[in-house]
Order: structure tokens, then C-alpha cells, then sequence
């Protein structure tokens, strides 16, 4: 089982560009969540998808959306990138029936 | 709101010196609390989930206990390869489907040989 897989690694864009992190979830969970952890902070909740909808959405603008595919991979899409973007964003994935979540590696986002 | 607050921020321990991390909550009705290892430029590896008061769990040389207000992770005579930070998590509510996880902001553990 390759557990939770994110793509790519390491990543670093421009103020104003748009960028697009991927995620395939751990085998046999449906949904997939979204975290962004600032250096010495805890992980943030961005949003959640099941079912290929939206489902719960945390204190983030707009700029921040998301996609879920049938195959309950997903995409976490940032438009118009500020400085305060950089970050490492996580991706989680449970299963409907059972809350433990577990965690990506992540992607380094650094905006500059 | 549903607040998590761990402390100390960083704690430095001899190899062998024993020791707790603490994690005080406040939730609407707790679903589970959980703790993650995390490793610098990691992802959160996860260790634990508790569910109720005076539930306790054990993996090697950790061990978590839950009361209705916080959590401890006790560390037994840790060894250098434990040095990483501790995070702990709340989930809150009985709405259908995993709620989001409230994270506090890590209990850096330096273990010195």
C-alpha cells in the first residue's frame, strides 16, 4: 500500500501565478482533506471532498479551490499567489466510516 | 470555538531522562483526539486516537492517556531517533462524515545521546 501520495515536492512559484497540487489518497479511503502548515504552526483545515463535492471548507478565500475525481484522487488549485501562501500543504485521507486520517509527505510551496 | 494548546513549545531530554508532553482542549463534543509525529519537511506520521476519558494507549516507548480536558504523551527513557515534533489533534462534533481536525502547534522534542 503506497499510502498517501502528493505531487510535486517541492514547488516554487511567482506572486500572482496560479499553481496546482495533487493527491492520491491511501487505498480504500473516499475522502480526501486539505491542511496548510506555516512554518512552526500546526496544520490548517483548507476544505474537504467527498464524493467529488466540497463537503466542509475552512477560513480560506476563494483563491483556494479544489476538485475531487472519480477515483477520489484530488487537486487543491491556488490562484493569484500572495507571499503568505508559502507553505507546506497536506494532504489527508480517512475513510467516511472511520475518522483517522493520514498524511502526505506535503508540498513545499514557496512563493517569491 | 474549538481550541488546542500543547505545551512546552520545545522540550530538550538527556537519552533515558523520561518525560510528558501536554495537550489541553477545548471542544463541542469531542469525537476523537490524536497525536502525530512529525518530522522536519514531513508530513504528520500518525501515532494515536483516543475516544474517551480514561482511554490510554501504548506503541514502544510512547504512551497516551485522554481525560475530559487534556491529553499527555509520556515518553519512556526516549533515544534520539524520537527527536521530531508531537502534534495533537481534536475532532469535534457528531455531524455525518469526519469533521476537520484542530490542530495545535507542536511540542518540539530534542533528544540528546
Amino acid at each position: 500500500d503506497a499510502g498517501v501520495t502528493q505531487s510535486p515536492t517541492h514547488l516554487i512559484k511567482t506572486r500572482g501565478q496560479q499553481v496546482t497540487l495533487r493527491c492520491s489518497p491511501k487505498s480504500g479511503h473516499d475522502t480526501v482533506s486539505w491542511y496548510q502548515q506555516a512554518l512552526g504552526q500546526g496544520p490548517q483545515f483548507i476544505f474537504q471532498y467527498y464524493e467529488e463535492e466540497e463537503r466542509q471548507r475552512g477560513n480560506f478565500p476563494d483563491r483556494f479551490s479544489g476538485h475531487q475525481f472519480p477515483n477520489y484522487s484530488s487537486e487543491l488549485n491556488v490562484n493569484a499567489l500572495l507571499l503568505g501562501d508559502s507553505a507546506l500543504y497536506l494532504c489527508a485521507s480517512s475513510s467516511d466510516l472511520n475518522t483517522e486520517a493520514f498524511f502526505g509527505q506535503g508540498t513545499r510551496l514557496t512563493v517569491v | 470555538e474549538d481550541q488546542v494548546t500543547q505545551s512546552p513549545e520545545a522540550l530538550r531530554l538527556q537519552e533515558g531522562e523520561s518525560s510528558s508532553l501536554n495537550c489541553s482542549y477545548t471542544v463541542s463534543g469531542l469525537r476523537g483526539l490524536f497525536w502525530y509525529r512529525q518530522d522536519p519537511g514531513k508530513g504528520p506520521e500518525f501515532l494515536f486516537t483516543l475516544y474517551s476519558a480514561g482511554e490510554e494507549k501504548e506503541k514502544e516507548r510512547l504512551k497516551a492517556t485522554l481525560t475530559k480536558k487534556e491529553s499527555f504523551l509520556h515518553i519512556t527513557a526516549p533515544k534520539p531517533e524520537d527527536s521530531a515534533t508531537y502534534l495533537c489533534a481534536v475532532q469535534a462534533g457528531w455531524d455525518s462524515g469526519n469533521t476537520p481536525l484542530v490542530f495545535g502547534k507542536g511540542t518540539r522534542l530534542s533528544v540528546i545521546a
